[in-house]
């Protein structure tokens, strides 16, 4: 059992840019969570898949915000035209079937835009 | 809606202090209650868990207790050590749309010294 992984683990980018993040959960592991982190602050929920069905979404996330989990394993969270309050931690977590209360989260790709 | 409130740090204690870290929510129904450790540069690591009223979860000598009339799950150690330098998270989860959302206090910072 590798973990929750994710990358990349830093990102710098300009204002105006498009950035991709990839998540791949612990295997097995149906549900898939994103989280933000901004300094400071505990992680604020942004969006849940199962398998491949992207079930929930917070009104944190932006049109400008995308993800996706196309075949049930990693996922991606895709930020377009990028803008300085989007700078955070960007964190991932899975679960199992059977303990569904209980996330595991990755290291988390920390975002800094300029 | 749900939230969580813990106390404020950094919690500064010497080596074999006793340690509390105040925990409070506000949820409707029954969530489970957790308590995530982040060490510096890591990502978030569950240390332990409750699930229902008077629940006790403990792990590596940290311990707290579902208290569902004060609405609370306060974090205690009876003897902390340097290693335990970290920031922690109280959270619940609610389920919603077949998903576990968790929804975190604001971390508190705990620094102890040798």
């Amino acid at each position: 059992d590798t973990g929750v992984s994710q990358d990349p683990r830093h990102k710098i980018t300009k204002r105006g840019q498009n950035v991709t993040f990839r998540c791949d959960p612990i295997s097995e592991h149906n549900r898939l969570y994103w989280y933000r982190q901004t300094l400071g602050q505990g992680p604020e929920f942004l969006t849940y898949f199962q398998n491949e069905a992207q079930l929930e979404k917070s009104r944190l996330l932006s049109d400008r915000f995308s993800a996706e989990r196309p075949k049930g394993s990693f996922s991606t969270l895709e930020i377009q035209r990028t803008e300085q309050g989007d700078s955070a931690m960007y964190l991932c977590a899975s679960s199992p079937k059977k303990i569904q209360e209980t996330q595991y989260f990755g290291p988390g790709t920390r975002l800094l835009v300029l | 809606g749900n939230s969580v409130t813990q106390m404020e740090g950094p919690v500064t204690l010497s080596e074999e202090a006793f340690l509390t870290i105040n925990c409070t929510y506000t949820a409707t129904g029954y969530p489970s209650l957790f308590w995530y450790v982040q060490y510096p540069g890591e990502g978030l690591q569950l240390l332990l868990k409750a699930t229902k009223a008077d629940d006790k979860g403990s792990n590596k000598g940290f311990e707290a207790t579902y208290r569902k009339e004060t609405t609370s799950f306060h974090l205690e150690k009876g003897s902390v050590q340097v290693s335990d330098s970290a920031v922690y998270f109280c959270a619940l989860s609610r389920m919603y749309n077949a998903g576990n959302m968790l929804t975190f206090g604001g971390g508190t910072r705990l620094m102890v010294k040798p």
